[in-house]
């Protein structure tokens, strides 16, 4: 079974300018997840789609991130624009419906901003 | 809301004894699960370990097993046989299964470090 995919593995880009993370899950998980990964701290929720609904986006600075979750199956998340502060790994996650609880996740998306 | 503390940034273990990574969260909730995710070098978390709240019963995994003490509110993960491959970040992570939301909220981890 093909895992969580997410691309690109890196980006480095200038502040000001804006950068595009794709994730695509495992096949039939309903529930879609993008967590921000700081350096040194743990993984912590952006956004929670639940098929192509928002379920949650309570920690999502929406004055400059944006996720889109079309069809109810791969996801972008976009950055526009990008400040110092968002260097972090973008780790998306994927969940089948029932309570088992278990996410899968990819391998992140680490960006640079300089 | 949640939250979950991790209060050793780092450990590190000889080859072959036992560890034990401590974790308290807090929460408010009687329905919820909770997690050891590893994360490797490669940065792909995976699941170490999961209990579920209603359980009295300590999960074991092979070589892992866990504390669970609810009253406590602690959740420790016992490494037994440590072996070079376990080397990597260990977060503690907290899911309430009630309203609707079904989301993580992670600790900040640790770090071990394996020492052949």
């Amino acid at each position: 079974e093909a895992g969580v995919a997410q691309s690109p593995r890196y980006k480095i880009i200038e502040k000001r300018q804006s950068v595009a993370f794709w994730c695509n899950p495992i096949s039939g998980h309903a529930t879609l997840y993008w967590y921000q990964q700081i350096l040194g701290q743990g993984p912590k929720l952006l956004i929670q789609f639940q098929n192509n609904g928002v379920v949650d986006d309570s920690q999502l600075p929406k004055d400059r991130f944006s996720a889109e979750r079309l069809k109810g199956v791969d996801s972008t998340l976009k950055i526009q624009p990008a400040k110092l502060e968002d260097s972090a790994v973008y780790l998306c996650a994927s969940r089948e419906a029932g309570d088992s609880g278990e996410l899968f996740f990819g391998e992140g998306s680490r960006l640079t901003v300089l | 809301a949640q939250t979950v503390t991790q209060s050793q940034p780092e450990m590190s273990v000889q080859e072959a004894e036992t560890v034990t990574l401590s974790c308290t969260y807090d929460t408010s909730e009687n329905n919820y699960y909770l997690f050891w995710y590893k994360q490797p070098p490669s940065r792909q978390m995976i699941l170490v370990i999961r209990q579920e709240a209603y359980k009295q019963q300590n999960a074991t995994e092979n070589r892992f097993s866990v504390n669970f003490q609810k009253a406590a509110k602690s959740f420790s993960l016992k490494i037994s046989d440590s072996q070079l491959g376990d080397t990597a970040m260990y977060f503690c992570a907290f899911m309430n299964l009630q309203g609707g939301s079904e989301k993580l909220v992670f600790g900040k981890g640790t770090k071990l470090t394996v020492n052949p």
